[in-house]
């Protein structure tokens, strides 16, 4: 079965620090790659994706993410968090119609 | 533009007494349907897709039944809660049969199972 898997389960940044979280899957065929994001007491909302084409993509808020075909990996990137960004993150892989979600990470960013 | 409606936002309900979770899309037709359940540490736990009336698929064995009686409207259902239903229910639709694909999520319902 497909698996998402985000190793990050709580990172604790300061303001202005820089962040990375990992994201890994498992299946070999052509898949749709996302980071949703969902801040406190707010529905979950797309903070990227990637379909095909350039494997840097760019999200709202100053998020990136680089989709690595050969590690099977599609790490979130911001060069700078904000207070704001204290929200837990998840990332999901579609393919077809199934989407699989990682057990999402907590971010919680100390002002 | 597509909207995705679930009620009640919150609900209280004793164990053993049935639930009945609706989700309804506007503004698309056909679309995909799912069920998840949010628990902290353990993130999104698919419970059941469909892909049109009728059609329900259910990923793990549990107290949860679910229902498409209409193209847009897909329904959470249980005979008799336990204390493990209490969670974070999530509905999505998506676009069937399409190449590049993403889901939109409802606000979600918070039930608390006593």
């Amino acid at each position: 079965a497909q698996s998402v898997s985000q190793h990050n389960h709580h990172v604790i940044l300061s303001e202005a620090a820089s962040l990375e979280l990992g994201c890994n899957y498992s299946y070999g065929g052509t898949v749709n790659l996302f980071w949703y994001v969902q801040y406190p007491g707010q529905h979950l909302q797309l903070l990227l994706k990637y379909f095909s084409g350039d494997p840097l993509v760019k999200g709202i808020k100053g998020f990136e993410a680089e989709f690595i075909k050969s590690k099977f990996s599609f790490n979130l990137r911001k060069p700078s968090v904000q207070w704001s960004d204290t929200a837990e993150y998840f990332c999901a892989v579609n393919t077809g119609n199934q989407f699989y979600f990682g057990t999402g990470t907590s971010l919680t960013v100390i002002p | 533009s597509q909207t995705i409606h679930q009620w009640p936002a919150t609900l209280v309900q004793p164990v053993g007494s049935p639930l009945s979770l609706e989700c309804t899309v506007e503004g698309t037709s056909n679309p995909n349907l799912y069920w998840y359940r949010q628990a902290a540490g353990r993130g999104l736990q698919l419970l059941f897709y469909s892909v049109g009336i009728g059609q329900i698929s259910s990923e793990v064995p549990q107290n949860l039944s679910a229902s498409r009686p209409q193209d847009r409207q897909f329904i959470l259902s249980s005979k008799k809660l336990l204390l493990s239903d209490s969670g974070f229910y999530l509905c999505a639709w998506s676009r069937d049969r399409v190449l590049y694909n993403e889901q939109f999520f409802g606000p979600g319902t918070r039930l608390t199972v006593l």
